[in-house]
Order: structure tokens, then C-alpha cells, then sequence
């Protein structure tokens, strides 16, 4: 079955400090690749995507995340974070089909302390 | 360009009673979905559109939820009854026929007591 797994469910930081999130996912197939951010009371918006190509993607605010095909894993980092990332990060996956559903992970809140 | 309008944003009901949302997606967005999303979870699909048909509604618990688009725009999720289990956020989200990129509204919040 096609599923998402996202590695850490809650993430405290101190500004300036690095990031990574992880995330891995079960698909047979070709997929594409997201990372979806909720800030507090806003909407999910797209942060950055893969589709195919340089594996290493960069996205807005800094974010960058990297496929690594063999492992299955798409992480997320920020060399540096901020207070206002504090967010809910969410991995999502679907198949590289226009017709396949987007399977999320089960998200993980940064809180980052100024 | 507008995003997708979500509406009511908040309801509270409780158990046993109706309640139904609406999503208006992006113009000219030929697919439309409708997730549920658990506090604490990640956002769930309950059905996806693709015009006015339906393309997946494996995970819609057609005992209780129902959701339809007839002129393959605009889209309603209804629930009834409701149980306190379907307290949650119903998000809409919408997508380009050419692209593999969801836009998704602010969400309706349901709370059922």
C-alpha cells in the first residue's frame, strides 16, 4: 500500500539552528514528491516539489529537500531557521500520473524558539 | 488569480445532525478533491473529482458522507448523520488538468459534540 512516513512528530529548535525533516514513502513507481507547510491559522501551501532531475530541489524561504531514490526518502532542510517557520511541515506523495491521489505523511510541528 | 473558497469555515453541530460544506476551486481547475484532516494527522482523501466524475472515493464513508459536483465546478461534502469521529478540518483543493500541483483552501473546521 502506498503510504508516507514522516520521522519526527513534534521538532523544537532555537533560532539559527539547522533543520532537517524526515520523510520516507512506500509507491510502486514513478512519483512526485512534495513538502506542504501549515502556518498557525493559514492554509497548506506548497513549499517545494520534485518531479524529476537534480535530485536536490529548492523551494521558498529558504527550504531545500533532497531525493534520495534508493532510500526512498525525500528530507527537508533549512541551514538556518527562523521563528516565523514555525509551522506544520507535511510529505506528501503521488504518482507521477495527473490522475493519482496525494498521500501526505502525518506532519511534523517545528516550533522554533526566538 | 483567486484560490479555492471554502465555506463555512467553522460549524459546530452535534451528533446525529447534518451539516455540508462547499468548495468553489480555482477557475478552469478541472480536479477537485476533498480531504479530511484529524488534528494531529495528516490530511486523508476522502474524494476526488475529475469534472463532475468521480475518480476515487475508496476512502468516503458512503454510509454517512456524500459529496457530489454536478456542473463540474463547484462541489459539496455532506455529512449525516454526524458522529463525534468526524471532528475534524475538510479541506478542498484543486488542480490544473496539465499540472500535478494542488492548491488547497482554507478548510472547514468541524466540530461535533
Amino acid at each position: 500500500a502506498q503510504s508516507v512516513s514522516q520521522h519526527n512528530h513534534h521538532v523544537i529548535l532555537s533560532e539559527a539552528a539547522s533543520l532537517e525533516l524526515g520523510c520516507n514513502y512506500s509507491y510502486g513507481g514513478t512519483v512526485n514528491l512534495f513538502w506542504y507547510v501549515q502556518y498557525p491559522g493559514q492554509h497548506l501551501q506548497l513549499l517545494l516539489k520534485y518531479f524529476s532531475g537534480d535530485p536536490l530541489v529548492k523551494g521558498i524561504k529558504g527550504f531545500e529537500a533532497e531525493f534520495i531514490k534508493s532510500k526512498f526518502s525525500f528530507n527537508l532542510r533549512k541551514p538556518s531557521v527562523q521563528w516565523s517557520d514555525t509551522a506544520e511541515y507535511f510529505c506528501a506523495v503521488v504518482g507521477s500520473g495527473n490522475t493519482g491521489k496525494l498521500i501526505f505523511g502525518q506532519g511534523t510541528t517545528l516550533q522554533v524558539k526566538p | 488569480e483567486a484560490g479555492v473558497a471554502q465555506s463555512p469555515r467553522y460549524k459546530i453541530i452535534e451528533k446525529r445532525q447534518s451539516v455540508a460544506f462547499w468548495c468553489n476551486p480555482i477557475s478552469g481547475h478541472a480536479t477537485l478533491y476533498w480531504y479530511q484532516q484529524i488534528l494531529g494527522q495528516g490530511p486523508k482523501l476522502l474524494i476526488q473529482f475529475q469534472n463532475n466524475g468521480v475518480v476515487d472515493d475508496s476512502q468516503l464513508p458512503k454510509d454517512r458522507f456524500s459529496a457530489e459536483r454536478l456542473k463540474g465546478v463547484d462541489s459539496t461534502l455532506k455529512i449525516q448523520p454526524a458522529k463525534l469521529e468526524d471532528s475534524a478540518v475538510y479541506l478542498c483543493a484543486s488542480k490544473d488538468s496539465g499540472a500535478n500541483v494542488l492548491t488547497f483552501g482554507a478548510g472547514s473546521r468541524l466540530t461535533v459534540l
